[in-house]
């Protein structure tokens, strides 16, 4: 079975803790991102990478970073916690290429509590 | 940015009737897809319908697209208490040019089937 796999399931942290969120995937994908879901507001693209070592800002890159050192994985860095960004953080992963339709497969999600 | 919006917010429906969620874009798009979201967990890839398509069925799943309107709908037939999940449509808003799409998702609608 094809999968995404986020590190930790839930978190909680205090306010101006760094943070790592881990993400690996085994179905060698060219592209890589990080949403966050909230209630009422729905995911909302934050950081995503194309290829090893490149990064591209999504809608709310804002207060965060991401690193890619390997294809496989994809981090997300809260440099330094704040309240508001606890949330439910999902990593995806999809294939490159002109024929990607753009489909994505999601991890089960890192659920984050910033106190 | 949001794209896609879908309509109800919320459905609640009796176990082997249909439900019915629509979703509206503001853009052109290339495809439009469906992902389904069990609570707590990540989303999951549904069905794709391509812009040159009018209709798409997979299983008890019927996914229409009206470009000329941006709308698209999607219909679960004889609904049962497993259906019950967020489902979310996405549309892909832009070509990144390194041969990939990048999907935007709208806030969702929550159906809950009651047996």
């Amino acid at each position: 079975d094809v999968k995404v796999t986020q590190s930790s399931r839930y978190l909680v942290k205090r306010t101006g803790e760094k943070v790592f969120l881990e993400c690996v995937q085994d179905m060698d994908h060219e592209n890589m991102f990080w949403y966050r879901q909230d209630p009422g507001l729905g995911l909302r693209l934050i950081y995503f990478s194309y290829d090893v070592k490149m990064k591209e800002k999504g809608d709310i890159p804002e207060g965060y970073s991401v690193s890619r050192e390997k294809k496989e994985r994809f981090s997300l860095i809260l440099e330094s916690a704040s309240t508001n960004q606890t949330s439910m953080y999902l990593c995806a992963s999809s294939h490159s290429g002109y024929a990607n339709t753009g489909e994505l497969f999601f991890g089960e999600g890192s659920r984050l509590t910033v106190l | 940015s949001q794209q896609g919006e879908e309509d109800p917010q919320a459905l609640s429906i009796q176990e082997g009737e249909n439900a019915t969620m629509n979703c509206s874009y503001k853009t052109s798009i290339n495809n439009l897809q469906w992902y389904r979201q069990n609570s707590g967990r990540g989303l999951v890839h549904l069905i794709l319908i391509r812009s040159n398509e009018r209709e798409k069925h997979s299983g008890r799943l019927r996914v229409t697209l009206d470009t000329s309107k941006k709308s698209s709908s999607l219909l679960i037939t004889a609904s049962r208490a497993a259906d019950t999940a967020s489902y979310f449509c996405a549309t892909d808003q832009s070509y990144s040019g390194a041969g990939s799409y990048q999907l935007t998702f709208g806030k969702g609608t929550k159906l809950s089937v009651i047996p």
